[in-house]
Parts: structure tokens; sequence; C-alpha cells
């Protein structure tokens, strides 16, 4: 079926350091993503999204690239701070309002 | 602006009996409700999309008389998990989709709901 799945479960950055998160999906019509963000216990928050009509998109200290080529969504976050710590996930919004959502990954932030 | 609150918090009970989860939009009017479920190390599981006034839709292997949902009015949607066994024992996400949001079809998400199972 189709899915949405990350490569790399979990990754160590030390401070200051930029993260880059990947996701590939694997259902080419797929034309909205959204990246959330989930600390221990709670529920996921909202990062950033980006439309299949668009290669890249910035927020603050976030960058969002899409490969349509390639099927590859990835997540850069500058600077990363211990903040940063928690489990980064990529999701696909289907044309019914549907979120499908990656395995997840672990980003633990090192001193 | 967009909160989404859920009650209880956590939850423990014995097998055998039933729990309510609450989902509640504070602030805005909710047409479509998504319950989720989340399993320790691993990622969110959508069971079923509930929709204001309707019988809610169970995406397939979510048994829909074990995990039964009301959504009874645009700010609350309920999810009981009838006859609760150790193995329903998770990590229960509710979110909310508000039309009139910047972005299309973006869901709010509550802070989840702990439910233990003895």
């Amino acid at each position: 079926g189709e899915s949405v799945g990350l490569h790399l479960p979990t990754l160590s950055v030390q401070e200051g350091d930029n993260s880059i998160i990947n996701c590939a999906y694997s259902n080419s019509a797929s034309d909205y993503f959204i990246w959330y963000k989930q600390e221990s216990g709670k529920g996921p928050q909202f990062i950033i999204d980006i439309r299949s009509n668009m290669d890249k998109r910035q927020g603050q200290r976030v960058t969002v690239l899409l490969n349509k080529t390639v099927k590859h969504l990835s997540l850069q976050i500058a600077a990363t701070q211990p903040g940063d710590s928690a489990v980064y996930f990529c999701a696909e919004n289907d044309s019914w309002g549907k979120l499908q959502f990656g395995a997840g990954t672990q980003v633990v932030v090192t001193p | 602006g967009a909160v989404v609150s859920q009650h209880p918090s956590w939850v423990i009970c014995k097998s055998g009996t039933s729990v309510k989860i609450e989902c509640r939009s504070l602030d805005f009017q909710a047409t479509t409700m998504f319950w989720y479920r989340q399993f320790p190390k691993q990622s969110l599981m959508l069971m079923a999309t509930s929709n204001e006034g309707s019988k809610a839709t169970y995406e397939q292997g979510v048994e829909k008389d074990k995990f039964l949902i009301n959504h009874a009015s645009l700010t609350l949607s309920t999810l009981t998990v009838t006859s609760a066994h150790p193995e329903d024992s998770s990590f229960y996400i509710c979110s909310a989709v508000t039309w009139a949001g910047t972005r299309d079809n973006e869901q709010f998400f509550g802070p989840g709901t702990r439910l233990t199972v003895l």
C-alpha cells in the first residue's frame, strides 16, 4: 500500500549544528506534506508544510525540501537547540484531509 | 487560537471496564475530528474519522464496536474504549479540523490521553 517512511530512526546532533531529517513517500499523487514535532507525552505540533507545487519552503530556523522526482522530503533545522530534542514525523495529507504519518525520527541534541 | 484539549490526560483502569476519552476544540468549531492511537516508540495510526452529526468512519482493522465514537457537537467528540484489555493500553490522540484556517485541512492536535489497562 501507499506509505510514508523515514530513513533514520535516531539522529544525534551536537548543539548548534544543523539537523537534517529525511522522509520518503511512495504515493506520487501526494500533493501536501507536513512536518510535526512530538515531545514526550504530548501531541504532535505543526512545524511546517509544503505543497507539491513547491520544492522549498522556509520557516523560522526550519526549511523543508521536496524532491518529487525521487519522492523525498527533508526537514532541516538550523542551529539545533536542546529544545529541539523530540520525535519528528513527516505526514502526507490526502484529499480527504486524512494524515498518514511516517515512522518518525528521534532527534537527540547533545551539549 | 485553535486549541484542542483532551480529558483525561491519563487513566488507569481494570481489564473489562470501559473508558471514555473526550476531545474538545476550545476556540473553534470542528466539523471533523480524528482519533489516533500511538504505541510506544511508534508512529500515530489513524483509527477513525469523526464527523459532527454522523457516524464515524473507521480505518481498516479498527473494531467499531470496541472503539465507540460520538461527535454530538461541533466542539466535542468522545472515544469510548469498551471492555478494555491490556493490549488497548496506548496513547490516544485526537485532532480537529477547522475549515476556516489559513492552511487547508490543518489538523490541530490534542495533548493525548495515556490509557493503561491493568
